[in-house]
């Protein structure tokens, strides 16, 4: 089984401020996903990152995956309060299709 | 398209008693739907993996007699906390992948229900 770890668990910025958050695991992730989860809300996909060293961008989100493929980061510029959430990175190499979570980044934007 | 619902969003019973939560793909079929259970700041945990027409397939340390699972369509999952107790407390969400869809696993989320024991 995948270990997921996400780093940092919290992060509280100003409105205006840019932020990296990350994903590591302890073995290569057949491909990885990035979601968005706000309080009492089941998580929503952000994106799907496949390729090692894959760059996609989502407005003001850029989502990169590592080359070894152990790895991704999730870089939002001038955040906004909308952005707060917890952001959550998974991987689904599991058997039966599982997709295994990682704790998340719990972010706060304030204005 | 993609959306999956889940009734009821939040629950309140007593100690003893049963509760269904139904999980629904919308606008479009799904043979394997997922459901998970999260605890206040923590990360979703799968509980089981249920596939329409056949039993579910349940995660260690999951009690199958107590969470049990129906799929009994392609569009329908059913998840019933038997002789629910407070510890069972906790928000439950269910997910569908996409049958026809070829990449890459992506599942997509039910909104959650809130269940309390009390």
């Amino acid at each position: 089984t995948q270990l997921l770890e996400q780093s940092p668990q919290f992060l509280s910025i100003q409105e205006g401020e840019n932020l990296t958050v990350y994903c590591n695991s302890s073995s290569v992730f057949s491909s990885l996903q990035w979601y968005r989860q706000e309080p009492g809300e089941g998580p929503v996909l952000l994106v799907t990152v496949v390729t090692g060293g894959e760059v996609k961008k989502l407005k003001r989100l850029t989502f990169q995956f590592g080359d070894a493929r152990k790895d991704s980061s999730l870089h939002i510029t001038a955040a906004q309060p909308g952005d707060t959430g917890l952001y959550l990175c998974a991987d689904n190499s599991g058997g039966y299709q599982k997709v295994t979570f990682g704790i998340g980044t719990k972010l706060q934007v304030i204005p | 398209g993609a959306v999956v619902s889940q009734h009821p969003s939040r629950v309140i019973c007593k100690s003893g008693t049963s509760v269904k939560i139904e999980c629904r793909s919308l606008d479009f079929q799904a043979t394997t739907m997922f459901w998970y259970r999260q605890f206040p700041k923590k990360s979703l945990m799968l509980m089981a993996t249920s596939n329409e027409g056949s039993k579910a397939t349940y995660e260690q340390g999951v009690e199958k007699d107590k969470f049990l699972i129906n799929h009994a369509s392609l569009t329908l999952s059913t998840l019933t906390v038997t002789s629910a107790h407070p510890e069972d407390s906790s928000f439950y969400i269910c997910s569908a992948r996409v049958d026809t869809r070829s990449s890459y696993n992506e599942q997509f989320f039910g909104p959650g229900t809130r269940l309390t024991v009390l």
